[in-house]
């Protein structure tokens, strides 16, 4: 079994609509993350969660809000999605002490589309 | 600024040959580190390998490894015998010490062909 596993793996919704994307971990990790990747780009950051109390925003925020229900669970919503926001979305995790050598561990993605 | 880059839009090897992904990077914290991430046709990104800024020798894993040039700011892969299985999207990224978020370049697709 995948120790990161994110669901649904493909969605497809209409402007305006709320949508919640979900990762779970089996890793035992603290810390996990939530990334799009556009065509042609790298990986940008959209939030990010060090512990169940801890929620930080990440390079592009804006749009989008987050939930660490467990340790071994972080929502990514987007309350009013817009086209723009169609791309492919990661969770990732990572273990303590982080810092530099901080590897992530990705989960499969979910592809997104808004219409 | 941009952190990372990678100038390698597509790269195309022969299978069984070696290949070189370049990565060049910018920072000014002495603490980083520098990973390499495979993403497949399917999607999924996979942890490759990792070079920390105070590492002494070039990180290697397997058929990868890791050519460390400090002084340059650079940390290219090197793939030893091409698989076909290789040919994927390659994306370089950096973690600087006290900053917690990641930062990929914009990758390189590289094709092995048989």
């Amino acid at each position: 079994d995948a120790d990161v596993t994110q669901t649904p793996r493909n969605r497809i919704t209409k402007t305006g609509k709320r949508i919640m994307l979900e990762c779970s971990q089996t890793k035992g990790h603290d810390r996990m993350y939530w990334y799009r990747q556009d065509p042609g780009l790298g990986l940008r950051l959209i939030y990010y969660s060090f512990d169940v109390k801890d929620i930080n925003k990440g390079e592009i925020s804006d749009g989008y809000s987050v939930s660490r229900q467990a340790q071994a669970k972080f929502s990514l919503s987007l309350e009013s999605a817009i086209p723009n926001q169609t791309a492919l979305y990661f969770c990732a995790t990572s273990d303590f002490p982080g810092g530099a050598t901080d590897t992530q561990y990705f989960g499969p993605g979910t592809r997104l589309t808004v219409l | 600024a941009q952190k990372i880059t990678q100038t390698q839009p597509g790269m195309f090897v022969q299978e069984k040959e070696a290949v070189t992904l370049d990565c060049t990077y910018d920072t000014s914290d002495p603490s980083y580190g520098l990973f390499w991430y495979k993403q497949p046709s399917s999607g999924e990104m996979i942890f490759l390998i990792y070079q920390g800024s105070y590492d002494q020798q070039n990180a290697t894993e397997g058929r990868y490894s890791l050519n460390f040039q400090k002084a340059r700011k650079s940390a290219n892969l090197v793939i030893s015998a091409s698989q076909l299985g290789d040919s994927a999207m390659y994306f370089c990224a950096m973690r600087e010490g006290l900053v917690n978020d990641m930062r990929f370049g914009a990758g390189t697709r590289l094709t092995v062909k048989p």
